[in-house]
């Protein structure tokens, strides 16, 4: 069954450092999404991003946070200067067009820690 | 107000009963309602989604809506061990495939 791999699995950085998250989302599918999640609290949408560019995004998604598909396989999040708070399971979904776009495929996501 | 709210349990039964997961939802937008299933430190897997009110089965579950009320059920039948898990209900509107909103979901344990 296809499925969305992220990578990392884990990082750890130092607060003020770049971190970007990898994803390969679904081959064939057109919609791809960040979500997070903090530990212990609900899954929250990040953005979205279709055509080579962002669709949606929420009120977390600030200057700080960018994504990327670069090579027209990965999808990247980039965050530029890590905050504690950005502290989070970060996942990475996709999905198709039409009503297969209620069908969002989530990775195992990227625990990202800041220290 | 938060937009999809749920009991976060956890709600412990014992193997075979039937289990009963509710939300509420406030934005009377949303059109698409789902539940995912998301066990400890994987991603949320899609379990299944309705349109709008009525009841969707599938196997031993079932999902309902009803948007009167703005309450969102799934039942589990015959509940196994393995059914233990987190369940997310989650919502769409009509407009935007991209933003779905979970709630905070309800730790399920099914004791053998």
């Amino acid at each position: 069954e296809p499925e969305v791999t992220q990578t990392p699995s884990h990082q750890v950085t130092q607060m003020g450092q770049e971190v970007i998250l990898r994803c390969v989302p679904i081959s064939n599918h057109l919609y791809f999404y960040w979500y997070r999640q903090i530990l212990g609290q609900k899954v929250e949408f990040l953005v979205s991003f279709y055509n080579n560019e962002i669709s949606e995004k929420s009120e977390i998604f600030d200057d700080q946070f960018s994504v990327e598909r670069p090579d027209g396989s990965n999808f990247t999040l980039k965050i530029r200067s890590t905050k504690l708070e950005d502290s989070a399971m970060y996942f990475c979904a996709s999905s198709g067009a039409g009503a297969g776009a209620n069908v969002l495929t989530f990775g195992a996501g990227s625990r990202l820690t800041v220290l | 107000q938060k937009e999809v709210e749920q009991d976060p349990g956890p709600l412990s039964v014992p193997e075979g009963a039937i289990v009963s997961l509710n939300c509420t939802y406030s934005n009377s937008a949303f059109q698409y309602f789902m539940w995912y299933r998301q066990y400890s430190r994987k991603g949320p897997e899609l379990l299944m989604y309705t349109y709008s009110s009525g009841n969707k089965e599938d196997g031993r579950f079932t999902a309902q809506v009803d948007k009167s009320s703005k309450y969102i059920s799934l039942f589990i039948r015959d509940s196994q061990p393995s059914d233990s898990a987190t369940y997310l209900c989650a919502a769409r509107d009509t407009e935007g495939y991209q933003k779905v909103t979970f709630g905070t979901g309800t730790k399920l344990q099914v004791i053998p």
